[in-house]
C-alpha cells in the first residue's frame, strides 16, 4: 500500500537557518504530493503541491521537488522565521482515489529567535 | 467565506457512548472527507462522501459512520466509544470531479473519551 515517511522532529533551528525537512512515499501509481502546515490549535493548512514528476511546488518562500526517481518530495526554506515554528506534513493521494490523502506523521519545527 | 467549519469544537463522552460531530463544506464544494488525527500523529483517512454516498473509506470499523446532506454538509457518527478513540477529528471539503483541487481542513473537533 502507500505510505509517506517523513523525518522525526522536533527540528529547532534559529532564526534565518536554512530548513530542510525530508519526505520519501511509496506508491503503486503516479501520486500528487503535498505539503501542509498545522499551527498550534489550528486546522491543517496547504502550504505547497505537485501534481507530476519534476513539478516544483512554491509558497510563502517554501519549495518542494517532486523527484520520481528517488520517490522523494523534501521541503526546504532558505530563511525561516520564528512564525514558521509549526508541525509540518508531507502527503500523498492517488489519482483513482483523489481527495483520500495519506499523511507522514508530521515534523515539528521550532524556530527560536 | 466561511471556510470549512466544524462543530463542536471541544467535546467530552464517555466509553459506551455515541458521539456526533458536524461539517460544513466551504462554500462551491461538494465533497466531503473525514479524518482522525491521534496525538503526535499524521491524519487518517476516515471516509470520503459525495452526492450523499460514500465513495471511499480508509480503514476504520463500522462503529464509524457518516452521513450527507443534499446541503453538502456531513456527519460524523462514532458508536460504542472507546478510549483510543480520542482524538481530533478533521473534516476537509473539496471539488469531486476538479481532481487537482485543493482540499481545504476545519479546524477540527476535540474529541475525548473517558
Amino acid at each position: 500500500g502507500n505510505s509517506v515517511t517523513q523525518m522525526e522532529g522536533p527540528v529547532t533551528l534559529s532564526e534565518e537557518a536554512f530548513l530542510t525537512i525530508n519526505c520519501t512515499y511509496t506508491a503503486t501509481g503516479y501520486p500528487s504530493l503535498f505539503w501542509y502546515v498545522q499551527y498550534p490549535g489550528e486546522g491543517l493548512q496547504l502550504l505547497l503541491k505537485a501534481t507530476k514528476a519534476d513539478d516544483k511546488g512554491s509558497n510563502k518562500g517554501f519549495e518542494a521537488t517532486y523527484r520520481k526517481e528517488t520517490t522523494s518530495f523534501h521541503l526546504e526554506k532558505g530563511s525561516v522565521q520564528v512564525s514558521d515554528s509549526a508541525v509540518y506534513f508531507c502527503a500523498l493521494t492517488e489519482s483513482d482515489s483523489w481527495g483520500k490523502l495519506q499523511f507522514g506523521a508530521g515534523t515539528q519545527v521550532v524556530v527560536t529567535p | 467565506d466561511a471556510g470549512v467549519t466544524q462543530s463542536p469544537t471541544h467535546l467530552i463522552k464517555t466509553r459506551g457512548q455515541q458521539v456526533t460531530l458536524r461539517c460544513s463544506p466551504k462554500s462551491g464544494h461538494d465533497t466531503v472527507s473525514w479524518y482522525q488525527q491521534a496525538l503526535g500523529q499524521g491524519p487518517q483517512f476516515i471516509f470520503q462522501y459525495y452526492e450523499e454516498e460514500e465513495r471511499q473509506r480508509g480503514n476504520f470499523p463500522d462503529r464509524f459512520s457518516g452521513h450527507q446532506f443534499p446541503n453538502y454538509s456531513s456527519e460524523l457518527n462514532v458508536n460504542a466509544l472507546l478510549l483510543g478513540d480520542s482524538a481530533l477529528y478533521l473534516c476537509a471539503s473539496s471539488t469531486y470531479r476538479d481532481s487537482g483541487t485543493e482540499a481545504f481542513f476545519g479546524q477540527g473537533t476535540r474529541l475525548t473519551v473517558v
